[in-house]
């Protein structure tokens, strides 16, 4: 079976400090891997999408990036992080069309 | 206009109730639907998917009407349990999922 995993579970940075977040998967090939996120008591926000290696797609502009170093790994990086980048980050993956698994999340706040 | 849209809520009901969510989607080219639930600080979990005119799965039901561009959700016999966040999804070209805010049910002793 399938599983997906994210860390660190939580995370508090100060401003201005750098950031990686991975999340990797199980069980499956050629996952699509996707990275939202959630600030509090609102709706998900996409952020990238990935259908490969090497392949990004950036939804809202800002000062993250993603990287899919390898087929199943998906990282969420930023260089500085800002006060408004506090939140939950979900990532996901899907076999391309179907239902999508959610990671168990990190819970991030920058101070 | 959001491409998906939701009653925030909240619904509180008597446990033993029966609900119904509505969700509207703006995207007609959209090709698959689905309803996750969220527990409070948790990811969202599947609960169904909707491909078709609908879908039953116990307690619950969603239905998909694409004329009108909307997808609901029913729950019967409602349980404590069942409080949670439903959210709607859509599932356009380009694997691109949207996800509307959510509904936030609280069912009550």
């Amino acid at each position: 079976s399938q599983t997906i995993h994210q860390w660190p579970a939580t995370l508090v940075q100060p401003v201005g400090s750098p950031l990686s977040l991975e999340c990797t998967v199980e069980g499956t090939s050629n996952p699509n891997l996707y990275w939202y996120r959630q600030a509090a008591g609102r709706g998900l926000q996409l952020l990238f999408y990935s259908v490969g290696i090497g392949q990004i797609s950036s939804e809202v502009p800002q000062n993250l990036s993603a990287s899919r170093p390898q087929d199943r790994q998906f990282i969420l990086s930023s260089k500085k992080l800002l006060l408004s980048d506090s939140g939950f980050y979900l990532c996901a993956w899907s076999a391309g069309g179907y239902e999508q698994f959610f990671g168990p999340g990190t819970r991030l706040t920058v101070l | 206009r959001k491409e998906v849209e939701q009653d925030p809520g909240p619904f509180n009901v008597p446990e033993g109730a029966t609900v119904a969510f509505n969700c509207t989607y703006s995207n007609s080219a959209s090709q698959s639907f689905f309803w996750y639930r969220q527990d409070c600080r948790k990811e969202p979990k599947l609960l169904m998917s909707v491909y078709s005119s609908g879908n039953e799965d116990g307690r619950f039901t969603a239905q998909l009407n694409r004329a009108s561009q909307y997808i609901s959700l029913l729950i019967r016999d409602s349980k404590l349990s069942d409080s949670a966040t439903y959210l709607c999804v859509a599932l356009g070209y380009g694997q691109n999922f949207v996800f509307g805010p959510g509904t936030r049910l609280s069912v009550l002793p």
